[in-house]
């Protein structure tokens, strides 16, 4: 069973509007979490990362995100989308005791002018 | 640049053919990592690789056979392929464990065709 559910395929925001990617998690363990982009034709790129630490997440370009854990929830924000965040953006989890991740199946953002 | 590369970028093939993906990293990792990421599919792991040995294969078909030959490098080698095989293959590092959860870097990506 798949241990995180994006919830969106596609999300459609116009430029300088906020930006929300939602993201649930498997509640049967703590997990490690990651959020990746991906733009076109290029490999994958880290966002930020939960390990728990803390519980808001500041990651590149302005993202962060929340570990809600009543909510098993890790959704991923940006106050004000730019043209050059269209991408895909895969939440990530890996269990504790391997080195895998896990991936979703990713949201694909599209940035109106 | 992650200092994570794969050759080539591209490679189209037949279902005959035998060719190799190559990944190579200069970040110092100890763990490597390959991934298939299909059209409509959530990122797949194929192998992982920790010190040079194999930790995990993923129930991936004999066709693809990793190999490690130390820790900064990776290849991939094809042979008898499908066409559903086309994908783009995704090599990664990560360094050695610790108590945090550590990513993984990713490269670029071969983008295969089987013809």
């Amino acid at each position: 069973a798949q241990s995180v559910t994006q919830l969106d395929s596609h999300v459609s925001v116009s430029e300088g509007t906020p930006v929300l990617l939602r993201c649930n998690y498997s509640s049967s363990y703590s997990p490690s979490l990651f959020w990746y982009v991906q733009h076109p034709n290029k490999g994958l790129q880290l966002l930020l990362k939960y390990t728990s630490a803390a519980t808001l997440v500041k990651g590149i370009n302005g993202f962060e995100a929340e570990f809600k854990k009543s909510e098993t929830s890790f959704h991923l924000t940006k106050p004000s989308a730019h043209m050059s965040d269209a991408a895909e953006y895969f939440c990530v989890d890996r269990r504790a005791g391997r080195r895998a991740l896990t991936f979703g199946s990713g949201t694909r953002l599209q940035v109106q002018p | 640049e992650t200092g994570v590369t794969q050759t080539p970028r591209h490679l189209v093939m037949g279902m005959t053919n035998k060719k190799s993906l190559k990944c190579e990293q200069h970040l110092g990792h100890n763990a490597m990592y390959w991934y298939k990421q299909s059209a409509k599919k959530p990122l797949e792991l194929m192998f992982v690789y920790n010190f040079k040995e194999q930790t995990e294969n993923n129930s991936v078909p004999s066709r693809f056979s990793p190999e490690c030959p130390n820790s900064s490098h990776l290849f991939l080698h094809l042979h008898t392929l499908q066409p559903e095989d086309s994908a783009l293959y995704l090599c990664a590092s990560s360094p050695p464990e610790t108590a945090t959860g550590n990513e993984q870097f990713f490269g670029p990506g071969t983008r295969l065709t089987v013809l």
